[in-house]
């Protein structure tokens, strides 16, 4: 099955300062999303972006589908920023998520 | 549009005990997902319905665990005779049908239980 690879594997960060999270995936996808899980476990949607560059507020996503890779932007980063980042994928041949391991970000007054 | 829902929102049980757990899905989204996350890991797929319909199921679905979607709205996922190494959140997801196949998944805040 698809192999999905995030980097790097923790972040720390001061608030204010800007990130690129990677992630990697082995086959051609038709979906892709990055999620935020906050403390309390909730999986919060940020980007459905199975190719292309989009934008909302501080976050931005880009993945070139071609090169098999996607990049999640945060700029001006906050506190409320902390918690895991995963990107998930799903193939041309099946309908669930494969998840990558996440990347844990922690943002430091 | 009130989101995913999942009751109950946390259970602990006892080794051997039977438990389940319910799914209200988004209104009108006719795919329905469950998921299992361990500590530190990323969710894991465990099966997925289209309506009523149990399309797919992962190996690491026992038959220990049975999924149900009747009517094709909420879902229950039963776990019986469980086990210490069942203690792990349950994550429930929904999506509508699109042309071309694939939308995004909504997830719900997921069901946390612990077996002692």
């Amino acid at each position: 099955g698809i192999q999905v690879e995030q980097s790097p594997p923790d972040l720390i960060l001061q608030e204010g300062a800007n990130s690129t999270l990677r992630c990697n995936f082995s086959d051609s996808v038709n979906n892709l999303q990055w999620f935020h899980q906050n403390p309390w476990g909730q999986l919060i949607n940020l980007f459905y972006i199975p190719s292309g560059t989009k934008q909302n507020g501080r976050l931005s996503a880009t993945t070139v589908a071609t090169e098999r890779y996607s990049l999640l932007y945060i700029s001006s980063s906050q506190t409320t920023d902390s918690g895991v980042y995963f990107c998930a994928v799903i193939d041309n041949y099946g309908q669930n998520f494969v998840f990558g391991p996440g990347t844990r970000l922690s943002v430091l007054p | 549009d009130t989101g995913v829902s999942q009751d109950p929102r946390h259970k602990i049980t006892k080794r051997g005990q039977n438990v389940t757990f319910r799914c209200d899905p988004i209104s009108e989204h006719n795919r329905l997902y469950w998921y299992r996350q361990t500590l530190g890991q990323g969710p894991e797929f465990l099966t997925y319905f289209q309506n009523e319909a149990q399309l797919e199921k992962s190996r690491l679905l026992s038959d220990r665990f049975s999924a149900e979607r009747p009517k094709g709205s909420f879902s229950t996922l039963e776990i019986q005779r469980t086990e210490q190494g069942d203690s792990a959140m349950y994550l429930c997801a929904s999506s509508p049908r699109r042309r071309g196949g694939d939308s995004e998944q909504y997830f719900g805040p997921g069901t946390r239980l612990t077996v002692t």
